[in-house]
């Protein structure tokens, strides 16, 4: 299975403030297709998970651009340029080139 | 617009039965595969199996393989777990979430479900 390693666990912001999170996985995510399946999740308290970001940067549906996406291979970014209050929060990476699919432990966002 | 919405969840024995439904609407659910994701309390996300569109293929992560079965009725847009000989490390929020993948060997999970709790007492 692909182990996903997420850093850090806990991530203190000031509002209006960027923000970054790290993901490598324990083996190239590249499909033989040409493509990455390299997703990031946002959960915010008490709520299921949405997708952010599919396939290393592309926004998913109504995601504002202050998310974005970037990587390659086995290493992997998340950055919220300036963080919001609504954006509070764990995010989780997850892989999703071969079955099992697997996640990232979860970074925590919160705000100072 | 996209809705799952997940039922069936609550208290049960260790050892016994449980079926999960998860009630799709807003999109052609026989073009889609379909997953079920689970959530220990206070715990990370953890997969436990997909269906492809049709129900002709399904995989299972190894903590479930040999006691759930996922399922779906196309007619119902309806998709299903069905989870025997519960253990007390299966309690958790499960979810429901659909896949866009139209390459069978890989997920595009694009929308989730609220989820419901499973509580497995021993």
């Amino acid at each position: 299975d692909i182990v996903m390693t997420q850093t850090p666990l806990s991530s203190p912001v000031t509002l209006g403030q960027p923000a970054s999170i790290s993901c490598r996985s324990s083996q190239s995510l590249v499909h033989s297709d040409g493509n990455t399946y390299l997703n990031w999740l946002q959960q915010r308290p008490g709520q299921p998970p949405r997708l952010l970001i599919y396939k290393i940067s592309n926004r998913f549906s109504g995601v504002p651009d202050r998310f974005s996406g970037s990587g390659a291979g086995t290493d992997f970014t998340l950055k919220i340029s300036r963080v919001e209050a609504e954006d509070v929060g764990v995010y989780y990476c997850m892989q999703a080139t071969q079955f099992p699919l697997t996640f990232g432990g979860g970074t925590k966002v919160e705000i100072k | 617009q996209v809705q799952l919405v997940e039922s069936g969840g609550g208290v049960v024995q260790s050892g016994r039965s449980l079926r999960l439904s998860c009630a799709a609407s807003g999109f052609t659910f026989s073009s889609y595969g379909m997953h079920w994701v689970r959530q220990a309390p206070g715990k990370g996300l953890e997969w436990v199996a997909v269906i492809w569109y049709d129900g002709s293929n399904k995989y299972y992560a190894d903590s479930v393989k040999g006691r759930f079965t996922i399922s779906r009725d196309n007619s119902k847009n309806t998709l299903y777990l069905q989870m025997n000989s519960l253990r007390a490390e299966d309690t958790a929020v499960y979810y429901c979430a659909r896949d866009q993948a139209v390459i069978l060997e890989v997920a595009e999970v694009d929308y989730w479900g609220q989820g419901t709790l499973v509580s497995v007492s021993s």
